[in-house]
């Protein structure tokens, strides 16, 4: 167990339907982070969290809505995706965010929308 | 140009071979190196972390780097069915605050008994 744990493992989803992505670290860290792994392609970074506070946008559309209630857990709300959206959602946990710190990942929400 | 190139394999070896994996980059601001292991339904683990030229070895596990060439590469001796994983490279500027890592695409490897 890495000590990131993402709930739902698997989720379907309609492109009218909302659904949540849910996150929780029990490593002690104030860093999370979402990431997007899509197949073929590089590991996208999405959000960054620190200390409960967004720092980083990478630029992600709308229709993916970040929450962190608390270093411990973190959310991805979504609404009105599209069929490209289907990836691998990572979450992952840092101590913090300085360029040393290593980053641990969940297992990953495997997201199919149809 | 991409960021960082890697050899998306997949890479099929027998058990007991020596795995060579690679990746180049573009970005001379890179100044982090790491190897990543990532299992089938699995989230990736940091395997190897270097950063600066010259080879760390940890087991069976070396992870290179030749900063002039911007190539990084990971070998595994002795390779075992467990190894068998999608490996990414990834890099990270010396400059970011943030855990801002640039990712390779990952080399799928098979080690068959």
């Amino acid at each position: 167990e890495t000590g990131v744990t993402q709930t739902p493992r698997h989720l379907v989803m309609g492109m009218t339907n909302k659904k949540s992505l849910k996150c929780e670290q029990h490593l002690g860290h104030n860093a999370m982070y979402w990431y997007k792994q899509s197949a073929k392609k590089p590991l996208e970074l999405m959000f960054v969290y620190n200390f409960k506070e967004q720092t980083e946008n990478n630029s992600v559309p709308s229709r993916f809505s970040p929450e962190c209630p608390n270093s411990s857990h973190l959310f991805l709300h979504l609404h009105t995706l599209q069929p490209e959206d289907s990836a691998l959602y990572l979450c992952a946990s840092s101590q913090g965010t300085g360029k040393n710190t290593e980053a641990f990942f969940g297992q990953g929400t495997r997201l199919t929308v149809v | 140009q991409k960021e960082v190139e890697q050899d998306p394999g997949p890479l099929s070896v027998p058990e007991g071979a020596i795995v060579s994996l690679n990746c180049t980059y573009s970005n001379s601001a890179f100044q982090y190196f790491m190897w990543y292991r990532q299992y089938s339904r699995k989230g990736p683990e940091l395997l190897m972390y270097t950063y600066s030229s010259g080879n760390k070895e940890d087991g069976r596990f070396t992870a290179q780097v030749d900063k002039s060439s911007k190539y990084i590469s990971l070998f595994i001796r002795d390779s075992q069915p467990s190894d068998s994983a999608t490996y990414l490279c990834a890099y990270k500027t010396a400059l970011t605050g943030a855990n801002n890592l640039f990712f390779g695409t990952g080399t799928r490897l098979t080690v068959i008994p």
